[in-house]
């Protein structure tokens, strides 16, 4: 078990450019979650997927976000002409269902993304 | 989902014990209690989960009343290392698709 992993850890982009960030969850797990955390906030949810199935969006995931998990095993987000209130840090976890009662979800160490 | 409430600051001294509470007065009877830490930097953590009564594991204890309504994160003699973002949630993990995050807190711990 070699937990969630995210590439990049930091991305520095201009504003208007497209950025595509990778998670990789825990290999038996089935769910798979995006979240955004700006500083001295909590982590917001974005979208999830279970399987390759995306079976909630946030209203903050605008129409230039977009998430996927094609075969139900890697995931991207995708920020597409990137504005500067997009920077922040992009965090990826996953879940096994049923099993989160006992261990909960494990979180990657995200993905930081500055927009200049 | 049920909202929480807890303190957005705290500190403490190296070697003590820390209780954290956390109010949630509108948790649903299938709705079970987890703690999550973050440090700078990197993604939340699990510590915790809990339904009623109390919870112990290696790193916390978990004390949850009978009505349920709040619950309290205790850590044992604190050191610098504890120094985080502790965040309480409410849900019901093995089913509903998602955990709200409430903005946490903040545990200074000092020397």
């Amino acid at each position: 078990d070699t937990g969630v992993s995210q590439d990049p850890r930091h991305k520095i982009t201009k504003r208007g450019q497209n950025v595509t960030f990778r998670c990789d969850p825990i290999s038996e797990h089935n769910r798979l979650y995006w979240y955004r955390q700006t500083l001295g906030q909590g982590p917001e949810f974005l979208t999830y997927f279970q399987n390759e199935a995306q079976l909630e969006k946030s209203r903050l995931l605008s129409d230039r976000f977009s998430a996927e998990r094609p075969k139900g095993s890697f995931s991207t987000l995708e920020i597409q002409r990137t504005e500067q209130g997009d920077s922040a840090m992009y965090l990826c976890a996953s879940s096994l269902v049923g099993q989160g009662v006992r261990r909960g979800y494990t979180f990657g160490s995200g993905t930081r993304l500055t927009v200049v | 989902l049920a909202k929480t409430t807890q303190p957005i600051s705290m500190d403490s001294y190296e070697g003590q014990e820390v209780n954290i509470t956390c109010s949630h007065n509108n948790i649903a009877t299938n709705d079970y209690i987890t703690w999550y830490q973050q440090f700078p930097s990197q993604g939340p953590r699990f510590i915790i989960q809990g339904y009623k009564t109390k919870v112990t594991n290696e790193v916390a204890s978990l004390f949850i009343p009978a009505d349920r309504k709040s619950s309290t994160l205790s850590l044992p003699r604190v050191s610098l290392s504890d120094t985080a973002v502790y965040y309480c949630l409410v849900g019901e993990p093995g089913n509903t698709g998602k955990l709200i995050f409430g903005q946490g807190t903040t545990l200074q711990v000092k020397p």
